[in-house]
């Protein structure tokens, strides 16, 4: 079976721009949570989805959105980019959400400057 | 919410020694405990897992314990090798309202020296 695929892998913004990053869960899997990894804070969880619904949020600004798609493949988007935006966003996909196993893609750089 | 909270922060040990990494967390709800390892470049890869109705679990030279009365639990890696070199994360998971979110300790620098 296929992992967890993201994409862009690498990406450079300016600051005020917007960006759209693209997460393929492992197939059968309908969950999609999202995480982003800073040196400073660490892991923190950004939203999760499952059959495109939002059923989770994390505690980040209106500026940070995402969806999923009926066949379980998500994005976010970032609008407005700040200059603390710069971190690995990842991805992570289950089969329903909830006390299960996560499998994380490789994630997307961004860096904003 | 829950919050976790992972130590040594870096801990170097000479290959075929044991490694050990300790969490505790403070949701008494939380029931499933997944540990992740991430080596540069690449996102966390699952290593091992527990639910609070299990107190301990193996796999080959990994291990396991959970101490629900105290809220805590460890990752034992026995005989390191070089390989075991990387950031490991310890996560907290189970509330009702935890729907895809996992909680994460600052993680633990791990460094084995030939």
């Amino acid at each position: 079976k296929a992992g967890v695929t993201q994409t862009p892998r690498y990406l450079i913004k300016t600051r005020g721009q917007q960006v759209t990053l693209s997460c393929s869960p492992i197939s059968g899997h309908r969950s999609v949570s999202w995480y982003q990894q800073t040196p400073g804070q660490g892991l923190q969880f950004l939203f999760e989805y499952f059959s495109e619904t939002q059923r989770n949020k994390g505690n980040f600004p209106g500026r940070f959105s995402g969806r999923q798609f009926s066949n379980s493949r998500s994005e976010m988007n970032v609008s407005t980019l700040e200059l603390g935006d710069s971190a690995l966003y990842l991805c992570a996909s289950s089969l329903a959400g909830t006390e299960e196993t996560q499998y994380f893609g490789p994630g997307t750089r961004l860096l904003v400057l | 919410g829950e919050n976790v909270e992972q130590h040594p922060s870096t801990l170097s040990v000479q290959e075929g020694d044991s490694a050990v990494i300790k969490c505790t967390y403070s949701d008494s709800a939380s029931n499933y405990f997944p540990w992740y390892k991430q080596e540069l470049g690449k996102g966390p890869q699952l290593i091992i897992d527990i639910r609070s109705n299990v107190g301990e679990k193996k796999d080959q030279r990994i291990a396991v314990t959970l101490n629900k009365t105290a809220k805590h639990f460890s990752l034992h890696i026995t005989e390191t090798q070089p390989e075991d070199s990387a950031v490991y994360f310890c996560a907290a998971s189970g509330v009702d309202d935890s729907w895809g979110k996992l909680q994460f300790g600052a993680g633990t620098q791990v460094v084995v020296t030939p």
